[in-house]
C-alpha cells in the first residue's frame, strides 16, 4: 500500500528562484496538508487542500501558493525564494478530520543557495 | 508565537529505562493531542494520541499521561529499546471543520544506549 509521495527528495535552487514541489496523497485520503520543517525544528503549518480548494492557511507569505488536483494530488510552490525557504517540506494527508490521523510523506529537501 | 511547548531537547536513556518527553500547550482550544516519531530521513509518523477528556492511554510500550488543569501532558516509553532512538514530536490541534492544523513542539532526539 503506497503512502504519500513526495516529487523530487532534493532540490536546490538559486535565490529569487520559483519551485514547484508535488505530492500524491495515500490512496482513499482527500486532503493534502503542506509543513515546513526547519533544520532541528517541528514542522510549520502552510496551508491544507480540500476538494481543491485552500480550506485554511498558517502564517506565510503570499509567496507560497498551492493546488489540489481532481485526483487528490497537490503542489506547493514558491515564487522569490529567500535562503530562509531551505527546509523541509513535508506533505500529509488524510481522509476525514484529523482525529483519524495524518499520514507524512518523506518530504522533499530545499536548499536555496 | 510558541504555542506548544516540548522538553527536554535532548535525551539519552539505557536501554531497558524509561523514557519520559514533556509538553506544554497554551490554546485551551486544543482537544487532540498526538505524539510523532521521527526517524531521519524520513517523514513523523502518528505514534499515539489523546483527547482532553481522558487523563491517560497506552499503547504497548507507550503511554501518554494528560492534565488539562495543567495544559501539560507527557510520553512514556516503558522498557526503552535501541530501534526508539528518532525524534519525537508532541502535537496538538483542533477539531472542528475548517481549524484543524498540527501545532508541533520543537522536538526531542532520543537516543537509547545499550
Amino acid at each position: 500500500d503506497a503512502g504519500v509521495t513526495q516529487s523530487p527528495t532534493h532540490l536546490i535552487k538559486t535565490r529569487g528562484q520559483q519551485v514547484t514541489l508535488r505530492c500524491s496523497p495515500k490512496s482513499g485520503h482527500d486532503t493534502v496538508s503542506w509543513y515546513q520543517q526547519a533544520l532541528g525544528q517541528g514542522p510549520q503549518f502552510i496551508f491544507q487542500y480540500y476538494e481543491e480548494e485552500e480550506r485554511q492557511r498558517g502564517n506565510f507569505p503570499d509567496r507560497f501558493s498551492g493546488h489540489q488536483f481532481p485526483n487528490y494530488s497537490s503542489e506547493l510552490n514558491v515564487n522569490a525564494l529567500l535562503l530562509g525557504d531551505s527546509a523541509l517540506y513535508l506533505c500529509a494527508s488524510s481522509l476525514g478530520g484529523v482525529t483519524y490521523g495524518y499520514t507524512f510523506g518523506s518530504g522533499t529537501r530545499l536548499t536555496v543557495v | 508565537q510558541q504555542q506548544v511547548k516540548q522538553s527536554p531537547q535532548s535525551l539519552i536513556v539505557q536501554k531497558g529505562g524509561i523514557s519520559i518527553i514533556n509538553c506544554a500547550y497554551e490554546n485551551t482550544a486544543f482537544d487532540y493531542f498526538p505524539w510523532y516519531q521521527q526517524f531521519p530521513g524520513k517523514g513523523p509518523a502518528l505514534l499515539i494520541a489523546i483527547r482532553p477528556d481522558v487523563s491517560e492511554k497506552k499503547e504497548g510500550r507507550f503511554t501518554i499521561s494528560f492534565n488539562k488543569s495543567a495544559k501539560q501532558f507527557s510520553l512514556h516509553i516503558m522498557d526503552s529499546q535501541p530501534g526508539d532512538s528518532a525524534t519525537y514530536f508532541c502535537a496538538a490541534s483542533r477539531t472542528n471543520f475548517g481549524n484543524e492544523k498540527l501545532t508541533f513542539g520543537t522536538g526531542t532526539r532520543l537516543t537509547i544506549i545499550p
